[in-house]
């Protein structure tokens, strides 16, 4: 495997429910990224993770809750979340937080 | 706030028709600002990177330049695997160095 890979690649989920998105990356890299792009609107940061601590958290509500257990994998933790949370969650990868990122393909969330 | 407004919303082009798609920034401080391109149901690819006014960088079709308030991004007789939408982003020098990103430009080449 190269690059950052995503799965669930899609996702359908009732409002009760709890599920996990997971990110690996495979090109040593030492900051990791959330993001959500819903239609119509630019790429929204979620969560950054710089050698494995959390060093931003973009006002996210509570139902989602990141994990990073070591620099190559990331998880959002999902719950209870809401229909207008839908979207493509995107995971990236960067060296030093410079801009130069490797996205995942995403996952493609709904919420019924 | 840091902010960045692509356009058009929507380009179509005929093959080998040469057109520009426009990103202008405000940044308090700019550290780099961005290009990527976003096939459906993929990730964005990282295309470019500008740091100051006056640079330009070429890649195939495409010739990527900056000013201090704008980007353009040039494509030159266009194919259609050109066919994305193309994201510009902005990085700023002072604080979390995130990256803030435009809507895109949904760019279609038709044969």
């Amino acid at each position: 495997e190269t690059g950052v890979t995503q799965t669930p690649r899609h996702l359908v989920m009732g409002m009760t429910n709890k599920k996990s998105l997971k990110c690996e990356q495979h090109l040593g890299h030492n900051a990791m990224y959330w993001y959500k792009q819903s239609a119509k609107k630019p790429l929204e940061l979620m969560f950054v993770y710089s050698l494995e601590e959390r060093v931003e958290n973009n006002s996210v509500p509570s139902r989602f809750s990141p994990e990073c257990p070591n620099s190559s994998h990331l998880f959002l933790h999902l719950h209870t979340l809401q229909p207008e949370d839908s979207a493509l969650y995107l995971c990236a990868s960067s060296q030093d937080e410079g801009g130069i990122y490797t996205f995942g393909s995403g996952t493609r969330l709904t919420v019924v | 706030e840091d902010q960045v407004t692509q356009s058009p919303e929507a380009l179509r082009l005929q093959e080998g028709e040469s057109s520009s798609l426009n990103c202008s920034y405000t940044v308090s401080g700019l550290r780099g600002l961005f290009w990527y391109r976003q096939d459906p149901g993929k990730g964005p690819e990282f295309l470019f990177t500008l740091y100051s006014a006056g640079e330009e960088k070429e890649k195939e079709r495409l010739k990527a330049t900056l000013t201090k308030k704008e980007s353009f991004l040039h494509i030159t007789a266009p194919k259609p695997e050109d066919s994305a939408t193309y994201l510009c982003a902005v990085q700023a020098r002072a604080g979390f160095q995130k990256l803030v990103f435009g809507t895109g430009t949904r760019l279609l080449v038709s044969p």
